[in-house]
């Protein structure tokens, strides 16, 4: 079945530093999500994307589409202690229901 | 917060045991989804619902049924628990205003259900 890779598996970083973290798949979608999920509850949206190329920020994170339509980029700048946990992507292809990714998972060090 | 409460939020059982979860939204919205969430795996879609009484098959089926007979509850039933179902279960819900099977408006979940099978 479909797969999305998800880079890095996780990551370590000062607090204060930038993230990047990227997920691609072999197959074209045409709508992707992004997610972040902290232990014990659910994941909680925080970007939609829906057109390629499209760039779109919620504060410090902003989200690419990728122009391919087969990967999206998650940046975070600034990173603070709260934005510990597991970031998901998720694609949409139209044919089936969303396709997750297997997480993220940053720690920040302080 | 997406209004979505499941229940119970952990269960322990035992193989062979029948178990019920239940999803209850009060958004009103149109689509319903269940999901278990293991390591190394991710979200893994088992059944979805795209109306009152309309229900379709995920890819991790298998060993599971659902039913929604009203909107705002849709129920995830194991009939024989197998060791291989301990996992967490999250249900989802989505909107669109278009009725078709599909959507692909963004899901929100809720906050899982921590099920265990000795």
């Amino acid at each position: 079945g479909q797969q999305l890779n998800q880079s890095p598996q996780s990551m370590f970083i000062q607090e204060g530093e930038d993230v990047s973290m990227n997920c691609t798949s072999s197959s074209i979608f045409n709508t992707w999500l992004w997610y972040k999920q902290d232990p014990g509850e659910g994941p909680v949206l925080l970007i939609a994307l829906y057109k390629a190329g499209e760039l779109t920020s919620n504060g410090r994170l902003t989200a690419q589409f990728g122009i391919t339509r087969k990967d999206s980029f998650l940046n975070i700048s600034a990173s603070i202690p709260s934005d510990v946990g597991i970031y998901f992507c998720a694609g949409y292809s139209g044919t089936y229901k969303y396709i997750f990714g297997t997480g993220t998972r940053l720690k920040v060090l302080a | 917060d997406a209004g979505i409460t499941q229940s119970p939020r952990h269960k322990v059982t035992e193989t062979g045991t029948p178990v019920t979860l239940r999803c209850h939204q009060t958004e009103n919205h149109r689509y319903m989804y269940w999901y278990r969430q293991d390591p190394g795996h991710g979200l893994r879609l088992i059944h979805y619902s795209y109306g009152v009484k309309d229900t379709d098959k995920g890819e991790v089926s298998d060993g599971y049924s659902v039913s929604r007979s009203k909107t705002e509850d849709f129920l995830l039933t194991l009939e024989s628990a197998t060791s291989s179902q301990t996992s967490v279960y999250f249900c989802a819900i989505s909107e669109s205003n278009i009725a078709r099977k599909y959507s692909n408006q963004p899901q929100h979940f809720g906050d899982g259900t921590r099920l265990s099978i000795l």
